[in-house]
């Protein structure tokens, strides 16, 4: 059974830093695409990052460019998402995510892991 | 691509039809469209992709349809597990955008 479980997540001053993990399990991790997908009331699903296979190409959205940064360990099957200069726009729950097949994105989402929650509030 | 869903609330009893509709601002590159259901507290679940086909473990009530600008997610039957909500998701181009989403709750 594939399994997403994301952790890291909590409360943040603006401006400050967190580092989110999700640890992958019953799947061939290095052989997937790997994103981060937030969730807010007020813009709901927002896709936010993604990782190719073997970590050389990563690509943002652009209000977290320059911010965020997208990486992975393929030894520990681990994807993470560093924050820095966080901004009250960016707390949301964070759900780390498989694309429901291998190759190259765009495509859907299959599964998500249970989500962990950023919030940014001094 | 900008998504927009109808309704924003669909009031229905056990036991009923549903149809939800995803229409998009531009045309979706080969019907690369997805459809998710949400519980609360939990994860989106992935229930139709390339805007027709089931995906695995999802129940036949549930079926998808359309092309180009507009998507349709119907639920023939609905059971008491099917009362939640539910996103489209365009994947034809980057970035991927998901709707507002349609909440089926219980008449």
């Amino acid at each position: 059974e594939v399994q997403l479980v994301e952790s890291g997540g909590g409360l943040v001053q603006p401006g400050g830093s967190l580092r989110l993990s999700c640890a992958a399990s019953g799947f061939t991790f290095s052989s997937y695409w790997m994103s981060w997908v937030r969730q807010t009331p007020g813009k709901g699903l927002e896709w936010v990052a993604n990782i190719k296979e073997d970590g050389s190409e990563k690509y943002y959205v652009d209000s977290v460019k320059g911010r965020f940064t997208i990486s992975r360990d393929n030894v520990d099957n681990s994807l993470y998402l560093q924050m820095n200069s966080l901004r009250a726009e960016d707390a949301a729950v964070y759900y780390c995510a498989k694309y429901g097949v291998a190759g190259r994105p765009p495509y859907c989402f299959d599964p998500w892991g249970q989500g962990t929650l950023v919030t940014v509030s001094s | 691509i900008v998504l927009t869903q109808s309704p924003g609330t669909l009031s229905l009893s056990p036991g009923e039809g549903a149809t939800l509709s995803c229409r998009a601002s531009q045309s979706v590159s080969t019907s690369r469209l997805a459809w998710y259901q949400q519980k609360p507290g939990q994860a989106p679940r992935l229930l139709i992709y390339d805007a027709s086909s089931r995906a695995t473990g999802i129940p036949d009530r549930f079926s998808g349809s359309g092309s180009g600008t507009d998507f349709t997610l119907t639920i023939s039957r609905l059971e008491p597990e099917d009362f939640a909500v539910y996103y489209c998701q365009q994947y034809g181009s980057s970035p991927v955008t998901f709707g507002p989403g349609t909440k089926v709750d219980i008449k």
